[in-house]
C-alpha cells in the first residue's frame, strides 16, 4: 500500500500566519492527490483535486502544489475559520489512502 | 445541490452483519463512482471500497475483502454497503462518497465484543 506521511503533525498559528503542510507519498503517485479539511464531528471537505485545482468556492489563500511523491498545501492568510484538520488522499493507486493528518490550532 | 445521506448504522455484536445505505440526489447517479470510507475513533480515515457507475468494478481495502460487499442500485440512486462478520475493529463513522469529491454526514457503527 502507498504509504502518506504528512507534516507536521500539528501547528499552532495566528491568524494572518501563512501555513505550509506537506504529504509525501511512498511511491510516486503523478498529480492524483486532494486535500481535505475536515473539523470535529463532520464530514471531510475537499479544498483541493489534482494535486493543484482549487475546488469551486473555496477561498483562493489555498493552494496546492507538488507532484510525484512530494505535495505541499499553502494556506497564504490564516483565517479564524481555517483551525481544522488538514489531510491528503491518494487515488493513484489502490487501496486509496490518506495522510495522518495535520491539525491546525490557535496560537 | 449534491446530497447523499447514509443510513442504516447502529450497534451489532462481533460476528453479526449491517447493511448500510447512501440515498444520493443532486446528479446523475450512474455516472459516477462511489465510495465508502470510515473512520474509527481517533484513527485516520481509511478508504473500505468503491464502486464503477454501472457496478461492473469493484474495488476492497484487504482488511474488508470477503466480509463487505459494495453494490449499488441506479435506479434507485442508492449505494449500499452490506458488512458481514463484523469485528471491533469495524467500528468507525463510515462515510459514503461520491468518487471522494462529495462527502455524506457519516453513520456510525459500532461493533460490540
Amino acid at each position: 500500500d502507498i504509504q502518506m506521511t504528512q507534516a507536521p503533525s500539528s501547528l499552532s498559528a495566528s491568524v494572518g500566519d501563512r501555513v505550509t503542510i506537506t504529504c509525501r507519498a511512498s511511491q510516486a503517485i503523478t498529480n492524483d492527490l486532494g486535500w481535505y479539511q475536515q473539523k470535529p464531528g463532520k464530514a471531510p471537505k475537499r479544498l483541493i483535486y489534482g494535486a493543484n485545482n482549487l475546488e469551486s468556492g473555496v477561498p483562493s489563500r489555498f493552494r496546492g502544489s507538488g507532484s510525484g511523491t512530494e505535495f505541499t498545501l499553502t494556506i497564504s492568510s490564516l483565517q479564524p475559520e481555517d483551525f481544522a484538520t488538514y489531510l491528503c488522499l491518494q487515488w493513484h493507486y489502490y487501496p486509496r489512502t490518506f495522510g495522518g493528518g495535520t491539525k491546525v490550532e490557535i496560537k | 445541490e449534491v446530497q447523499l445521506v447514509e443510513s442504516g448504522g447502529g450497534l451489532v455484536q462481533s460476528g453479526g452483519s449491517l447493511r448500510l445505505s447512501c440515498a444520493a440526489s443532486g446528479f446523475t447517479f450512474s455516472d459516477r463512482w462511489m465510495d465508502w470510507v470510515r473512520q474509527a475513533p481517533g484513527k485516520r480515515l481509511e478508504w473500505v471500497a468503491n464502486i464503477r457507475g454501472d457496478g461492473s468494478e469493484r474495488y476492497y481495502v484487504d482488511s474488508v475483502k470477503g466480509r463487505f460487499t459494495i453494490s449499488r442500485d441506479n435506479a434507485k440512486n442508492s449505494l449500499y454497503l452490506q458488512m458481514n462478520s463484523l469485528r471491533s475493529e469495524d467500528t468507525a463513522v463510515y462515510y459514503c462518497t461520491r468518487a471522494l469529491e462529495v462527502w455524506g454526514q457519516g453513520i456510525l457503527v459500532t461493533v460490540s465484543s
